[in-house]
């Protein structure tokens, strides 16, 4: 049962436009969430997460929106550039308490594509 | 500071042998977390080790197994190995005392098992 879901396989996008990226998750105990983006051949590398206890975290030009009772989360990526061009991942933690043992749990992906 | 090590980065075994992946986590960090990478099922969570103690378990048979030194240097096995363990299996480390609400898991590249 996929406790994290990313609906959308890929994503293409034109440079300068913003991307967004969708996550749903159906864990209502899930209380902060995690974006990964990861290259071909490398690990995934941290982005940006958010708190339950927000709705909004802004990074240099990733912002996540949490949208607690539709259980959606998104990423914003503005403006889009060519090295965006990865797969990204939405993660929930899961673990109680949360000081110890947490363990992430992943969607499958979404493939973006900037193009000039 | 040098990132998260796995080795090896590549590795082809056939049915039934078994294998044994190692990973080296950022120094200072005690906390390692293994995962498991496959087309359409995203990461997977296996396990996480914490001062050379299993703090942490996914859903995967008992042929899955792992341990941690006390260097935090973690390695996994898997025995009797299967056609459906092919993947790229991911090591994440962190300094495991505050929780992924606070500690970002850092990962490493992977290491493709490819079962013939």
């Amino acid at each position: 049962d996929q406790q994290v879901k990313q609906n959308s396989p890929s994503l293409s996008v034109q440079e300068g436009r913003i991307s967004i990226l969708n996550c749903d998750y159906t864990n209502s105990m899930f209380d902060y969430f995690l974006w990964y983006k990861k290259y071909p051949a490398e690990g995934p590398t941290f982005l940006i997460s958010i708190s339950s206890i927000k709705d909004k975290n802004e990074d240099g030009r990733f912002t996540v929106f949490l949208n607690k009772s539709a259980k959606h989360l998104s990423l914003h990526i503005v403006p889009s550039q060519p090295g965006d061009s990865a797969v990204y991942f939405c993660a929930a933690v899961s673990g109680t308490p949360r000081k110890r043992a947490d363990k992430l749990i992943f969607g499958t992906g979404t493939r973006l594509q900037v193009f000039p | 500071k040098a990132g998260v090590t796995q080795t090896p980065r590549y590795l082809i075994k056939t049915r039934g042998q078994q294998v044994t992946l190692s990973c080296s986590p950022i120094s200072g960090h005690r906390s390692v977390s293994w995962y498991q990478q496959t087309p359409g099922q995203g990461l997977q969570f296996l396990f996480e080790y914490f001062s050379e103690t299993q703090r942490n378990k996914g859903n995967f048979p008992g042929r899955f197994s792992g341990r941690q030194f006390s260097n935090s240097r973690s390695e996994m096995n898997v025995s009797t190995l299967e056609l459906g363990d092919s993947a790229l299996y991911l090591c994440a480390s962190s300094p495991g005392t505050g929780g992924a609400t606070t500690q970002p898991q850092h990962f490493g590249d992977g290491t493709r098992l490819s079962i013939l």
